[in-house]
């Protein structure tokens, strides 16, 4: 089936630089996609969202690009801070489906 | 904390036995969403209710399993003859809102099942 999926899996970034954070999908039916960042013994959490007519969106420290002729996501997060060390998510839904299908997450790990 | 809870935090049960998970949305979210996620992946979709009716159900979710809701509150996700592989981590998401304006799924911070 389609799916979504991640091209990293571990991201070291020394505290203070930029992190990029990347995400391939393959259903075209997608409209709407979102990162979410998840904390050891947490659940999930929202960062941002983009719809399928903009190509990026901006947010506290954090920027998401789509590119949806070769479907890429990327979130980039500025000034990386110890707290953003966690596994990052993109996830998808398509138009009238409720049910969101996410990558495989990507480790991000803050050097103090 | 999102506002969703979800009870036992970790669950260890053996091969065969039957398990029960609940969660309490936030309060009046009107649709609940049970996940399951393995270590190093992305949560998989299982099944999904708008007040007290189920809509909608993934094909991972076997026989073994039925999830309820039955006033549209909290929910129940039971697992019959639990095997190994069902060992994962379950989330509750809630959410309220138009469809249309992409509401944004709350979850709770999942319960853990061990299946020795």
């Amino acid at each position: 089936g389609e799916s979504v999926g991640l091209h990293l899996p571990t991201l070291s970034v020394q505290e203070g630089d930029n992190s990029i954070i990347n995400c391939a999908y393959s259903n075209s039916a997608s409209d709407y996609f979102i990162w979410y960042k998840q904390e050891s013994g947490k659940g999930p959490q929202f960062i941002i969202d983009i719809r399928s007519n903009m190509d990026k969106r901006q947010g506290q420290r954090v920027t998401v690009l789509l590119n949806k002729t070769v479907k890429h996501l990327s979130l980039q997060i500025a000034a990386t801070q110890p707290g953003d060390s966690a596994v990052y998510f993109c996830a998808e839904r398509d138009y009238g489906n409720n049910r969101l299908a996410f990558g495989k997450g990507n480790q991000v790990v803050v050097i103090p | 904390d999102t506002g969703v809870s979800q009870d036992p935090r970790h669950k260890i049960t053996k091969r065969g036995q039957n398990v029960t998970f609940r969660c309490d949305p936030i309060s009046e979210h009107n649709r609940l969403y049970w996940y399951r996620q393995t270590l190093g992946q992305g949560p998989e979709f299982l099944t999904y209710f708008q007040n007290e009716a189920q809509l909608e159900k993934s094909r991972l979710l076997s026989d073994r399993f039925s999830a309820e809701r039955p006033k549209g509150s909290f929910s129940t996700l039971e697992i019959q003859r639990t095997e190994q592989g069902d060992s994962a981590m379950y989330l509750c998401a809630s959410s309220t809102g138009p469809l249309e304006r992409q509401p944004e799924q709350f979850f709770g911070p999942g319960t853990r099942l061990t299946v020795l």
